[in-house]
């Protein structure tokens, strides 16, 4: 199992650019998630999704968007890059969804937005 | 809402010196409760979790720690530390129904000295 793999490891944008962080696991976990991780404080959920075609919003979704069009993908995306968005960006799975379960990290995307 | 407070910033310990590091919860019902650890440019590894029973939790790496519903608290212990055990710890909780959105706390930085 390669467990959770996220790419890029780091990104540099500009303004107003988009891109997607790609994350996949092989684990066949129903529950993925997404954090952002800013220096001084604990991650904080953006988005997450339950099953295939499911998805909700966490913390701080605002700026990002994500789809779940099969069991191993979950991808972030961002529209319009800001600089608020600078950030480590952590995916995660676990089996299932309700907190009972151990979650599994990927090695984060550092992202720069310029 | 759910909240997580961890007070220390930074903790130094001498190896072999034990290790106690505090986590204060704020939620109305009992929550699960989690310890994880971060080592530089990794993501997150769970040491430990609490959702109902002995209130005595073992994880890994030696690594315990106890959930006193008296005092909101769910601190984690090591009798003795290894110098790999430098690294970020954050304590986090989950509410044990309802959705599924996780609070961590801010992180304590943990330095060993030889």
């Amino acid at each position: 199992n390669a467990g959770v793999t996220q790419t890029p490891k780091f990104q540099v944008l500009k303004t107003g650019q988009s891109m997607t962080l790609q994350c996949a696991q092989d684990m066949n976990h129903e529950y993925m998630s997404w954090y952002r991780q800013d220096p001084g404080m604990g991650l904080r959920l953006i988005h997450y999704s339950v099953g295939a075609g499911i998805t909700d919003q966490g913390e701080v979704p605002n700026g990002y968007n994500v789809s779940r069009s099969t069991t191993e993908d979950f991808p972030l995306r961002l529209l319009s890059a800001a600089p608020s968005q600078t950030s480590v960006y952590f995916c995660a799975s676990e089996p299932l969804a309700g907190g009972q379960e151990t979650q599994y990290f990927g090695p984060g995307t550092r992202l720069l937005v310029l | 809402a759910q909240s997580v407070t961890q007070p220390d910033i930074h903790i130094t310990v001498s190896e072999g010196a034990s290790l106690e590091l505090r986590c204060n919860y704020s939620y109305g019902a009992t929550p699960y409760l989690f310890w994880y650890v971060q080592s530089p440019g990794q993501g997150l590894q769970l040491l430990l979790k609490y959702f109902s029973g002995d209130t005595l939790v073992q994880g890994i790496k030696g690594f315990e720690a106890e959930f006193k519903r008296s005092q909101s608290s769910f601190n984690l212990r090591k009798p003795s530390v290894h110098w790999s055990d430098a690294a970020e710890y954050f304590c986090a909780v989950v509410s044990s129904g309802g959705s599924y959105i996780p609070t961590f706390g801010r992180g304590t930085s943990l330095i060993v000295h030889p």
